[in-house]
């Protein structure tokens, strides 16, 4: 089964860049690469996704390495309001029955300093 | 728009119980997606309703059931609740295909079992 692998915990300072990575060496040639974040006393919210290209929208940058074994999401600008737990997800194509392997990082805490 | 609801927010029940867990998705949206999230396995999916079947389930005993009215509400239903069931229990709807579209998550319904 795909599996994904994330550092427990990361720190960073207000403005800077974030790099936050994921590996994910088993992933499937369809497997999607998800990424969200939760708050304390929340539940997740999307960030972004991908398959093979690299992606960006308004709140982050996605970055897929060329044998998609691993990715990292990219915070331009962190703030504060980005300290969340932060999961690496693989989303594969319906599977039409049991055993679907939707798979979860066990995520990184993101700490932001001001 | 309105989000994800969930209902209740926090229940408490005892060993044997049953327990029947509510969400009604965002508008529009069609499939609608079950998780549960402790903090030894963190997050694991149940299973996905779309327009009231059942298209994908993950590696959970039958006791863990649920079902999606015509309106694409659903219901998640535990039989027989142990020790280990207690946990956060996030639904989140979808537009379309899992894979490749973003889920909208709920606030969750913590339950816990005595």
């Amino acid at each position: 089964d795909a599996k994904t692998t994330q550092p427990n915990s990361m720190e960073s300072n207000e403005e800077e860049p974030v790099h936050l990575p994921c590996n994910h060496s088993t992933i499937s040639g369809t497997d999607y690469i998800h990424w969200y974040r939760q708050l304390p006393s929340q539940g997740p919210e999307y960030v972004i996704h991908g398959l093979t290209s690299n992606v960006n929208n308004r709140m982050a940058s996605l970055a897929i390495a060329e044998d998609r074994k691993s990715s990292t999401l990219i915070l331009h600008r962190a703030t504060l309001r980005d300290a969340a737990v932060y999961y690496c997800i693989l989303s594969p194509p319906n599977s039409g029955g049991s055993n679907y392997k939707l798979t979860f990082g066990k995520g990184t805490l993101l700490t932001v300093n001001p | 728009k309105a989000g994800v609801t969930q209902t209740p927010r926090y229940l408490i029940k005892t060993r044997g119980q049953q327990v029947t867990l509510s969400c009604s998705p965002i508008s529009g949206h069609r499939s609608v997606s079950w998780y549960q999230q402790t903090p030894g396995q963190g997050l694991q999916f149940l299973f996905e309703y779309f327009s009231e079947t059942q298209r994908n389930k993950g590696n959970f005993p039958g006791r863990f059931s649920g079902r999606q009215f015509s309106n694409s509400r659903s219901e998640m239903n535990v039989s027989t609740l142990e020790l280990g069931d207690s946990a956060l229990y996030l639904c989140a709807s979808s537009f379309g295909d899992l894979s490749y579209n973003e889920q909208f998550f709920g606030p969750g319904t913590r339950l816990t079992v005595l």
